[in-house]
């Protein structure tokens, strides 16, 4: 089976631009995960979807942040206007259910000059 | 809140020898717990885990975990280190309770092999 696409691989931009990311989940998957992992860190919970619905976004910055899953397959996560501590590697997962058999992409690698 | 606490940001061991990278998690309840393998540019990769089945779980790559609940440990081992083995790993947790689905990671460890 495919596995969960994310593209671009990799964007630098200024700070003050916007920024947007894609990720296709692995087909029939219902809940889709976006995590933000800062160099020396683990990976931290941005936004997660059921189908197309947000389950969790508690640690979102919604004043900058937004993601949206129109579908309920691919989703978008978007940057507007970028600082500079939001360079990392933003990585999507995608499961068939809640918190089973996670899947993550290859991740996009952020960086803000 | 669940967390995991990972002991040694950074392990280093011969190639041979063995490895053991250390997770301790908090809960009040034992949860699920998971080991993944990150190699540099790509996506995390499940190891291996624990979901209250038996405490001695079996992963990929000939890496193995024992969940112990007075310890609240889930440490990963591996008997003989190889070269292909260098990256880095991190601990997860995710309740079992109902409403709170997601992985919550530490802060990972970066496993060396020295030749």
């Amino acid at each position: 089976e495919a596995g969960v696409a994310q593209s671009p691989r990799y964007k630098i931009i200024e700070k003050r631009q916007s920024v947007a990311f894609w990720c296709n989940p692995i087909s029939g998957h219902a809940t889709l995960y976006w995590y933000q992992q800062i160099l020396g860190q683990g990976p931290k919970l941005l936004i997660q979807f059921q189908n197309n619905g947000v389950v969790d976004d508690s640690q979102l910055p919604k004043d900058r942040f937004s993601a949206e899953r129109l579908k309920g397959v691919d989703s978008t996560l978007k940057i507007q206007p970028a600082k500079l501590e939001d360079s990392a590697v933003y990585l999507c997962a995608s499961s068939l259910r809640q918190g089973y058999g996670y899947t993550f992409g290859s991740g996009t690698r952020l960086t803000v000059v | 809140a669940q967390s995991v606490t990972q002991l040694g940001s950074h392990v280093s061991v011969s190639e041979g020898a063995l490895v053991l990278l250390r997770c301790n998690y908090s809960s009040s309840v034992p949860p699920y717990l998971f080991w993944y393998v990150q190699y540099p540019n790509q996506g995390l990769q499940l190891l291996l885990k624990y979901t209250s089945a038996a405490t001695l779980v079996k992963g990929i790559n000939g890496f193995e975990a024992e969940f112990k609940k007075s310890e609240t440990s889930f440490h990963l081992t591996k008997p003989s280190a190889h070269m292909s083995d260098a990256a880095e790993y991190f601990c997860a947790v995710r309740p079992i309770i109902q409403g709170a689905q997601k992985l919550v990671f530490g802060q990972g460890t970066r496993l060396t092999i020295n030749p």
